[in-house]
């Protein structure tokens, strides 16, 4: 149980459009949802939090009109990279937990690349 | 905030060797939760282990179990009778054990990279 997946699992796409990826419990009711990147070699950088319903939470220095998160089931949450740039390139993965859960469940991550 | 500190970047062991893993993290909360994630080369996050503060017991998940030290403010993992299919980057992780905001985030480490040799 407790199944988290993503897709695409690779994008390539040119810079100034847009590219979502979707995120989705198969098995469970994801009340929260948190998206990272990552870049080679580093740890997770964890960049938003979402509730099921609400606006998504930001961490500090993520830019949120660039980066738009909408969780609006309990099943699926997509993170949506507008006006890509190169600099946007990166690992990004998802996680979810459900109600009153502790532990979150991975995605098996989205690569991104802006040409 | 908290922060977690892996200060091995690489660690190297023999197939059915043991191997530790340390991990220090820094907190003022008295109930929180504690991991360990396994990256293998796949990038897929595969959750290893789980320790929860008020627990006293060390957490066991088969060949893998946890020193966990509360004062200390350490976590360390010990992996027994390592095998191939170990080689992973290990991050260890906190949790606030509140459930109110975004207290549900996980603090990583920066991780430590295994390799289990022949």
């Amino acid at each position: 149980g407790a199944v988290v997946s993503q897709h695409p699992s690779w994008v390539i796409c040119k810079s100034g459009t847009s590219v979502k990826i979707e995120c989705r419990s198969l098995d469970f009711q994801a009340t929260t949802m948190f998206w990272y990147r990552q870049f080679p070699k580093q740890s997770l950088m964890l960049m938003a939090t979402s509730n099921e319903g609400s606006k998504a939470t930001y961490e500090q220095g993520v830019e949120k009109d660039k980066f738009l998160i909408n969780h609006a089931s309990l099943t699926l949450s997509t993170l949506t990279v507008t006006s890509a740039h190169p600099e946007d390139s990166s690992f990004y993965i998802c996680s979810a937990t459900g109600t009153g859960g502790v532990v979150q469940y991975f995605g098996p991550g989205t690569r991104l690349t802006v040409t | 905030a908290q922060t977690v500190t892996q200060s091995q970047p690489e660690m190297s062991v023999q197939e059915a060797e043991t191997v530790t893993l340390s991990c220090t993290y820094d907190t003022s909360e008295s109930d929180y939760y504690l991991f360990w994630y396994k990256q293998p080369p796949s990038r897929q996050m595969i959750l290893v282990i789980r320790q929860e503060a008020y627990k006293q017991q060390n957490a066991t998940e088969n060949r893998f179990s946890v020193n966990f030290q509360k004062a200390a403010k350490s976590f360390s993992l010990k992996i027994s009778d390592s095998q191939l299919g170990d080689a992973a980057m290990y991050f260890c992780a906190y949790r606030s054990a509140r459930n109110t905001g975004t207290a549900s985030k996980l603090t990583f480490g920066t991780g430590t990279r295994l390799q289990v040799t022949l």
